[in-house]
């Protein structure tokens, strides 16, 4: 199983510009969630799913859309990317715990580092 | 007011060391769960150890072990013989309730620091 993956690592965006951040997960988990992570403020929920078809806000959701038309992919879209957005986004699922874990576990993407300009 | 509150910013700690990382939670609910992350300098985010609200015993995994204080509502991480590699920042999180789709909350961090 490759988990959790992002897609791209890094990107760079001018204010106004919109773009769209992968998320996929081929453990065939229901729960996906967003995250942003600032210097200082730990981490910051943007928007979840339980489901296809079903999405939620989280803490932080003004300036990120998303959708779920399948149990693997749950993008993340910035319709027009402000400074603010400057962060580190992160992608996690919720599934089965490994063995000696819990009996679920929040399953991490690597991550996108997004500089907005 | 903050659900997850860790108060060390910031902590330096000699090499074999044992190392105490602060958490204490607010919630209501008497189903809950409490987790441990690392994030060393390479970003990933990677689980260490879990404890729920029901279970009897302090859960240990390996070197990590958590000092769960129901009754402070404290669930410290507690770092046995420290290593070099133990450097990293450490996040102490909270799941309310214990269904799938209870959202998991973040504290702030603790950046750990250890010296040779």
């Amino acid at each position: 199983n490759a988990g959790v993956t992002q897609t791209p690592k890094f990107q760079v965006l001018k204010t106004g510009q919109s773009m769209t951040l992968q998320c996929a997960q081929d453990m065939n988990h229901e729960y996906m969630s967003w995250y942003r992570q600032d210097p200082g403020m730990g981490l910051r929920l943007i928007h979840y799913s339980v489901g296809a078809g079903i999405t939620d806000q989280g803490e932080v959701p003004n300036g990120y859309n998303v959708s779920r038309s399948t149990t693997e992919d749950f993008p993340l879209r910035l319709l027009s990317a402000a400074p603010s957005q400057t962060s580190v986004y992160f992608c996690a699922s919720i599934g089965p715990g490994r063995e000696g874990s819990p009996s679920y576990e929040q399953y991490f993407g690597p991550g996108t580092r997004l500089t907005v300009t | 007011a903050q659900k997850i509150t860790q108060t060390q910013p910031g902590m330096f700690v000699q090499e074999k060391e044992a190392v105490t990382l602060d958490c204490t939670y607010d919630t209501s609910d008497p189903s809950y769960g409490l987790f441990w992350y690392k994030q060393p300098s390479s970003g990933e985010m990677i689980f260490l150890i879990y404890q729920g609200s029901y279970d009897q015993q302090n859960a240990t995994e390996g070197r990590y072990s958590l000092n769960f204080q129901k009754a402070r509502k404290s669930a410290n991480l507690v770092i046995s013989a420290s290593q070099l590699g133990d450097s990293a920042m450490y996040f102490c999180a909270m799941r309310e309730g214990l269904r799938r789709d209870d959202k998991i909350i973040f504290g702030k961090g603790t950046r750990l620091h250890i010296l040779p």
